[in-house]
């Protein structure tokens, strides 16, 4: 079945330590996203990749850094620089254009950082 | 900038007892609004895409409409199983096909 994994599940950080998020997806999805999640917050826009070797900040880049080496991945790393890591990160996918459906957002199960 | 406020933050519900969930929003060059529903811990499921204003779709107990403001959420004889968080996004083309969500609805449908 086509989807999207995110790893790991769960993962604890100490302070000062960067860590990476994981996100597959099998879906032949052209554009990939990230976004953080924290309770009462809903969802951010980390950053976003609309095709391989290119992306874009969004609205709360700062602290994070991500690569689209290939179409399937868009790994994100939490740099030391982040403030307040602690969250919920969701992983999505699109197909990348305007068209009913191909717009749709496919969110992975997302990973929960916490920073000890 | 996009702009998107869901009201209210948290619902209760009696199971069988109608309602609807409100999503106000402002923005250029509406691509799309979308309703997402999700459970806790666990990444948002799809549920519905407007396009244009007077666009009505339905599912199951379901069904969103859409204005050139806002959009609701109508939950009809709502059960149990439809206790989760709503959210709605829009597209535009100010974040590429990027999604920018309000802070959600929690619903809570007791027996």
């Amino acid at each position: 079945d086509g989807g999207i994994t995110q790893s790991p599940k769960y993962l604890f950080r100490k302070e000062g330590q960067n860590v990476t998020l994981s996100c597959e997806q099998n879906l032949n999805h052209d554009a990939m996203y990230w976004y953080r999640q924290d309770p009462g917050q809903g969802l951010r826009l980390i950053y976003y990749s609309q095709i391989v070797n290119d992306f874009q900040k969004g609205d709360i880049a700062e602290g994070y850094s991500v690569s689209r080496e290939k179409k399937e991945s868009f790994p994100l790393t939490v740099t030391s620089a982040q403030k307040n890591p602690t969250a919920f990160y969701l992983c999505a996918s699109s197909m990348g254009g305007w068209g009913s459906g191909a717009n749709v957002l496919t969110f992975g199960a997302g990973s929960r950082l916490t920073v000890l | 900038e996009d702009q998107v406020t869901q009201s209210p933050e948290a619902l209760r519900l009696q199971e069988g007892e109608s309602s609807s969930l409100n999503c106000s929003y402002t923005v250029s060059g509406l691509r799309g609004l979308f309703w997402y529903r999700q459970d806790p811990g666990k990444g948002p499921e799809f549920l519905f895409t407007l396009y244009s204003a007077g666009e009505e779709k339905e599912k199951e107990r379901l069904k969103a409409t859409l204005t050139k403001k806002e959009s609701f959420l109508h939950i009809t004889a709502p059960k149990p199983e439809d206790s989760a968080t709503y959210l709605c996004a829009v597209q535009s083309p100010n974040s590429g096909y990027a999604l920018n969500f309000g802070k959600g609805t929690s619903l809570l449908v007791t027996p």
